[in-house]
């Protein structure tokens, strides 16, 4: 059984930065792709990013480029997203998600999600 | 940069009855490398369909997706009131850059 546990959300204020992690079992982790997705409060899903199974190449949304960032730990099979300068439009659910992927380049769809984790920026 | 666009926004249905979503792409989307998830509140997303009309593991043959090009398409038969949910599409395998479209609610009448 696959599973996929983000954890580090939580309420900050403005400027401020957080970590989440995402804790996966059940696969191979290292040979899959990771994304950030996020879902603000009644909107729709945002794509943030994705890095490659090796952790060497990553992609971000215009949204967050240059204040996120996304790593990974293989030898943990754990996945990160390092936010800073949080503003109030950060405030979502944030899920990581897996996909298949090739020349650490082209990503696949989505088939394993987390069940999310809740980011309040709010001063 | 791939513009998504579902309609309707939302959809009231009675249980039983056919759905029929619509997800429309600004660019032909390679291959047909087409998803479709299912977001019920509360909950995380969970995909349908990939490649347009594969079903994923699981999925009842009720869904089916269909479409080529720039114009897909997700039907639900015999709608149950599990369906009742949000859809979302996406396309995938061209860019590392993704994207979902606005999402379609399918309500109960």
């Amino acid at each position: 059984q696959v599973h996929l546990v983000e954890s580090g959300g939580g309420e900050v204020q403005p400027g401020e930065s957080l970590r989440l992690s995402c804790a996966a079992s059940g696969i191979s982790f290292k040979t899959f792709g990771m994304h950030w997705v996020r879902q603000a409060p009644g909107k729709g899903l945002e794509w943030l990013a994705v890095i490659s199974s090796d952790g060497n190449s990553a992609y971000y949304a215009d949204s967050v480029k240059g204040r996120f960032t996304i790593s990974r730990d293989n030898s943990r099979t754990t996945l990160y997203l390092q936010m800073n300068s949080l503003s109030p439009d950060d405030t979502a659910v944030y899920y990581c998600a897996r996909s298949d992927t090739y020349d650490s380049y082209y990503f696949y769809y989505m088939d394993v999600w987390g069940k999310g984790t809740t980011v309040t920026v709010s001063s | 940069e791939i513009v998504l666009t579902q309609s309707p926004d939302t959809l009231s249905m009675s249980p039983g009855e056919r759905a029929t979503l619509s997800c429309r792409s600004s660019q032909t989307v390679s291959s047909n490398y087409l998803a479709w998830y299912q977001q019920k509140p509360g909950q995380a997303p969970r995909l349908l369909i990939y490649a347009a009309s594969s079903r994923a593991t699981g999925i009842p043959d009720r869904f089916r997706g269909s479409g080529s090009g720039t114009d897909f398409t997700l039907t639900i038969d015999r709608l149950e009131p599990d369906d009742f949910a949000v859809y979302y599409c996406q396309p995938y395998g061209s860019s590392p850059y993704l994207t979902f479209g606005g999402g379609t609610k399918v309500e109960i009448k």
